[in-house]
């Protein structure tokens, strides 16, 4: 069975401190995905992977930055967490190949800033 | 990115055939169709894709006019279950796409 997992589902932290949050998948897949889902405001793609050390920006980096030195690994990084990065965050993945245009999710990690 | 509308909420009762459009009026030549569910505390799950025509799969289906520049998505006889946030993307090889809003559905008993 296809899998995602991050690497908290609750994370507390304090304005200032530099926070990762991990995603791992073990489909092979060569895209992934950061987002952030706020109340009213659906998913926003924060960044996109489509290859190792390969990154794109999606529409609200800001505030954020990735790494991805593996295939199955891509990190979320708040350099300076803020308050107002407070949300829940949700990481996917997919392939290019498949016969579907098929996110798949993991359970995601709802960060809270204070 | 082509951008998707879509409305933002929809009430339906038990057992009922729910139907939910999606514009995509910027869609790409090689763009494909697809939509997720999602629950609340979870991540999106994929529902259903199409290109052009017609899709039936065991949980939907899925209408796409010849201009392909909207679809409706198509729940049989509801149950409570299915109340949840169904979004509509439009995506070239599983790549960057964008979610919107997505539309809320409530059935009720």
């Amino acid at each position: 069975d296809v899998k995602v997992t991050q690497s908290s589902r609750y994370l507390v932290k304090r304005t200032g401190e530099k926070v990762f949050l991990e995603c791992v998948q073990d489909m092979d897949h060569e895209n992934m995905f950061w987002y952030r889902q706020d109340p009213g405001l659906g998913l926003r793609l924060i960044y996109f992977s489509y290859d190792v050390k390969m990154k794109e920006k999606g529409d609200i980096p800001e505030g954020y930055s990735v790494s991805r030195e593996k295939k199955e690994r891509f990190s979320l990084i708040l350099e300076s967490a803020s308050t107002n990065q407070t949300s829940m965050y949700l990481c996917a993945s997919s392939s290019p190949t498949g016969d579907r245009n098929e996110q798949y999710f993991g359970p995601g990690t709802r960060l809270t800033v204070t | 990115l082509a951008k998707t509308t879509q409305p933002i909420s929809m009430d339906s009762y038990e057992g009922q055939e729910v139907n939910i459009t999606c514009s995509h009026n910027n869609i790409a030549t090689n763009d494909y169709i697809t939509w997720y569910q999602q629950f609340p505390s979870q991540g999106p799950r994929f529902i259903i894709q199409g290109y052009k025509t017609k899709v039936t799969n065991e949980v939907a289906s899925l209408f796409i006019p010849a201009d392909r520049k909207s679809s409706t998505l198509s729940l049989p006889r509801v149950s409570l279950s299915d109340t949840a946030v169904y979004y509509c993307l439009v995506v070239l090889n599983a790549g960057k796409s964008t979610f919107g809003d997505g539309t809320t559905l409530t059935v009720k008993p």
